[in-house]
């Protein structure tokens, strides 16, 4: 069956502009998840979907970040008014549900740039 | 402050040999921890985990060993093969979070034929 899909797979911007990426669950995960890479460090916690409930947004690291989620389905991560140190991969996860040791299945990651 | 460390940025190991890669943690409470392996260009994949109750788990050529008094777990895999080539991250989460995710830096593994 088809994986986590993101996209687009690379972005290129200019500082102060905004971005939108794009995350397509697995079908029928309920939960999922968005984290950001940087360069030589491990992957941050960004925000987290769980069905019809609340997000948790407490990983955002400032109000220029947002994110949503239709149902289920597709999300999308947004970026406004970009820095250059938004550079980063970004990445998607989803899993069955939110449950402790549920694997979290990934994409591939958007990899942003902010000149 | 990083809660989970991975102190080696890369190792390289020969084929057939048996790789050892490291990670401490600072934070009591995590209780269970994975390894996820990332190659180039594609996203995490889940490779094993252990729970705090247990000090040893091995699925195939992978074992991950845990040292709670050290605050410390280990990734062996025997033998290395060319396609164990990637960067190994390991991550820890606590019950009251369970699904937040601590994420170490990662370890790119090269393994030489």
């Amino acid at each position: 069956g088809a994986g986590v899909s993101q996209s687009p797979s690379n972005k290129v911007t200019e500082k102060g502009k905004d971005v939108e990426l794009r995350c397509d669950p697995i079908s029928g995960h309920t939960a999922l998840y968005w984290y950001r890479q940087r360069l030589g460090q491990g992957l941050e916690f960004l925000i987290y979907f769980q069905g019809n409930s609340a997000p948790d947004k407490s990983g955002l690291p400032s109000d220029r970040f947002s994110a949503e989620r239709t149902g289920e389905s597709v999300s999308t991560l947004t970026i406004q008014r970009t820095q250059q140190e938004d550079s980063a991969v970004y990445l998607c996860a989803s899993s069955l549900e939110r449950r402790w040791r549920e694997t979290q299945y990934f994409g591939p990651g958007t990899r942003l740039l902010v000149l | 402050d990083q809660q989970v460390k991975q102190n080696s940025p890369s190792l390289s190991v020969q084929e057939g040999r048996i790789s050892i890669l490291n990670c401490d943690y600072t934070n009591s409470m995590f209780d269970y921890f994975l390894w996820y392996k990332k190659y180039p260009a594609e996203g995490p994949t889940f490779l094993i985990s252990i729970s705090s109750i247990k000090d040893k788990n091995e699925d195939g050529r992978f074992t991950v060993f845990l040292n709670k008094s050290a605050k410390h777990l280990s990734l062996h895999i025997v033998p290395s093969q060319p396609g164990d080539s990637a960067v190994y991250f390991c991550a820890a989460s606590t019950r009251d979070s369970n699904y937040q995710l601590i994420w170490g830096a990662g370890t790119k593994l090269i393994i030489k034929p």
